[in-house]
């Protein structure tokens, strides 16, 4: 069965304050990891799509990498319109070809 | 774009009622999902469509039921209303790849409160 753990739960962060949030994942066979962001009374929003261990990709302020474990999700300067909950999920190549696992999310607050 | 359009955006229902969330997606996408979330418990799949005509059962199916109606709408019904069942529904379509890379994409989801 694929897992998805992301941490922390929650991360306050200043202005400019660079930080990472984790994902990590146990799956059998990886298809893809994707980066998802969620606002407050809104369907999370697709990010990023990793494929396989050493890739990153980067949009604005955020990058992405990936590992046969874990991905981290590298916030650069952030700023107060970033705040958000992040959610991280994997589609493994067991099973159904169509099914994701998402994590819990991390929700992020940047103040000014 | 419109994307994924899911419709109402807020009921509220008593214990018992039956009540059908609709779901349309205008980029011709094959797949077709519908997910709960709950605080605490992340997004969990109900029920999906890998394509026209067919369904099948996802992680938390019971009490609920679906259709494909066609290739851009996908219902979801619940038809005895239970206090459980106070989540928030997102839909999501995906279009269908050999190598699983595509994205699923959401809409902004219907807020269902039973009381």
């Amino acid at each position: 069965e694929d897992q998805v753990t992301q941490s922390p739960e929650a991360l306050r962060l200043q202005e400019g304050e660079s930080s990472s949030l984790n994902c990590s994942y146990t799956v059998s066979g990886l298809r893809g990891l994707f980066w998802y962001r969620q606002d407050p009374g809104k369907g999370p929003e697709f990010l990023f799509t990793l494929y396989s261990a050493g890739e990153e990709k980067e949009k604005e302020r955020l990058k992405a990498t990936l590992t046969k474990k874990e991905s981290f999700l590298h916030i650069t300067a952030p700023k107060p319109e970033d705040s958000a909950t992040y959610l991280c999920a994997v589609q493994g190549a067991g099973g159904s070809n169509y099914k994701l696992t998402f994590g819990k999310g991390t929700l992020l607050t940047v103040n000014p | 774009n419109a994307g994924v359009t899911q419709t109402p955006k807020f009921q509220v229902l008593k214990t018992g009622q039956s009540m059908t969330l609709q779901c349309a997606q205008d980029m011709n996408h094959n797949s077709m999902y519908w997910y709960r979330q709950d605080p605490g418990m992340g997004l969990r799949l109900i029920y999906y469509s890998a394509s026209e005509g067919t369904t099948d059962k996802g992680e938390v199916p019971n009490g609920y039921n679906v259709s494909r109606l066609n290739k851009r709408e996908f219902s979801l019904r619940l038809e005895s209303a239970a206090p459980s069942q106070t989540s928030v529904y997102f839909c999501a379509s995906r279009a269908t790849d050999r190598g699983g890379h595509q994205p699923q994409h959401f809409g902004d989801g219907t807020r269902l409160s039973i009381l």
